[in-house]
Parts: structure tokens; C-alpha cells; sequence
């Protein structure tokens, strides 16, 4: 069984403080996909990057980065100088041979001026 | 021009009731889903449609049941609401997973539904 971790529920920061959002999965699967989707307060979903499990770079959008570690499992997100319009709930999302989209608990990121 | 749209955003009804939940998508995509959002934010997946037919039917309640009169649309229906139904639904599209596991998925604004 595919399975995703997200184990902060909530994390509160101040503005311009660098943020980590950490994400363990587990999965038989060797190929498989892991995601990152951000709900602002509005509640659409927005997609932020996807990863397939052969790429282990690092990868760096803006002031998003994103950590990705097989030897670990996991797949963390950091947000470099956040800003209050960063202040949603992140999700972490795995895909594997049985195409179905698992979703981690996601972690409440709070950004206060 | 919205990806994925669903309607209404937002439902309100009693107990008892049935409802319908739209959701159509301008992406070409071949696969269309629905996700059930619970109160504490947790998110499965319901159903998911490739092509019209049903290729992934989680454990659902069947007083739900999907109806998928083409590609580009994939409606929600409930019979008998009952007060646990009460969650926000999403929609999402895709390429067909059959090419794989590596489709990403474009999500609509949600329904929240509201079972009095």
C-alpha cells in the first residue's frame, strides 16, 4: 500500500522566515510520481511540481525548493523568505503503478506579517 | 478561461435529499476524478473516468454514482444525503494513467456541500 506522511499538522512562521515542509512516503512501487499541490485560503487546489522517482535533483522555482531523497523517502518543500500569500495548506501526493493519487495529510502553513 | 469547473460551488440541502454536482474540463484531457475533502482537510480519491468508462471506484457509498456522458464531463450524483456527506468535492482531470503514473492532475474550486 502506498502511504504519505506529512507529519506537521500546522506551522506558524513570521515573514521573510525560511519554512521546510516535510513529506515522508512509502510505496513497493520503483517507478512512481510524488507532487506537491498548495490550497490557499480560496480552497482550489494548485499544482506545484511533480517529480518522478529516477530524478533526484534538487529542484529550485522562485523562492521554492524542493528536496527530494530516496535514500530517506522523503520529499520536502522549503520556502525561502515567505511571504504572508504563502499562508495555505500544502499537500504532498504520491503516484505509482496503480495511478491512483495518494494524499498526505497536508501541513497548515501560517505567515504572519 | 477556467481548466476545470465545477457547479455549484456551493450546496446547501436537507437530509434526505438528491443532488447533482457538475464538472466539465477545456484541457483535452482524457481522464477526469472525484475527491471527496473531509473536514479535517483530508483528501481521497471517490471515482475516477478514462474515456467514459470507470477505471477506479474506491470504497464509495453507492448512493453516489458518477455519470460520465463524455470525456470532457464527469458529474457527481447523491441520493439520500446524509449529514456525513456534508465535505467539500473536488474534480480533477488528467492524461490517461494509462500511460503511467506521472499525469498531473488539474483540480476545479471545489463544491462544498452542506447536509442540514
Amino acid at each position: 500500500a502506498q502511504k504519505v506522511t506529512q507529519a506537521q499538522t500546522e506551522i506558524s512562521v513570521v515573514e521573510k522566515e525560511d519554512v521546510t515542509l516535510d513529506c515522508v512516503y512509502e510505496t513497493r512501487d520503483t517507478t512512481y510520481y510524488l507532487f506537491w499541490y498548495k490550497q490557499p485560503p480560496s480552497g482550489e487546489l494548485v499544482f506545484l511540481i511533480r517529480r518522478n522517482s529516477f530524478d533526484e535533483q534538487n529542484e529550485i522555482s522562485g523562492r521554492y525548493s524542493w528536496n527530494f531523497q530516496k535514500s530517506t523517502s522523503s520529499f520536502n518543500f522549503t520556502i525561502t523568505a515567505s511571504q504572508v500569500v504563502d499562508s495555505a495548506v500544502y499537500f504532498c501526493a504520491l503516484s505509482g503503478a496503480g495511478n491512483k493519487l495518494v494524499f498526505g495529510a497536508g501541513t497548515i502553513l501560517r505567515v504572519k506579517s | 478561461d477556467t481548466a476545470v469547473s465545477q457547479t455549484p460551488k456551493y450546496l446547501v440541502t436537507q437530509m434526505g435529499n438528491d443532488k447533482s454536482i457538475k464538472c466539465e474540463q477545456n484541457l483535452g484531457h482524457d481522464t477526469m476524478y472525484w475527491y471527496k475533502q473531509d473536514s479535517k482537510k483530508f483528501l481521497k480519491i471517490m471515482f475516477s473516468y478514462n474515456n467514459k468508462e470507470l477505471i477506479i471506484n474506491e470504497t464509495v457509498p453507492n448512493r453516489f454514482s458518477p455519470k460520465s456522458p463524455d470525456k470532457a464531463h464527469l458529474n457527481l450524483h447523491i441520493n439520500s444525503l446524509e449529514l456525513g456527506d456534508s465535505a467539500v468535492y473536488f474534480c480533477a482531470s488528467s492524461q490517461s494513467p494509462r500511460r503511467g503514473p506521472q499525469n498531473i492532475q488539474y483540480f476545479g474550486a471545489g463544491t462544498r456541500l452542506s447536509v442540514l
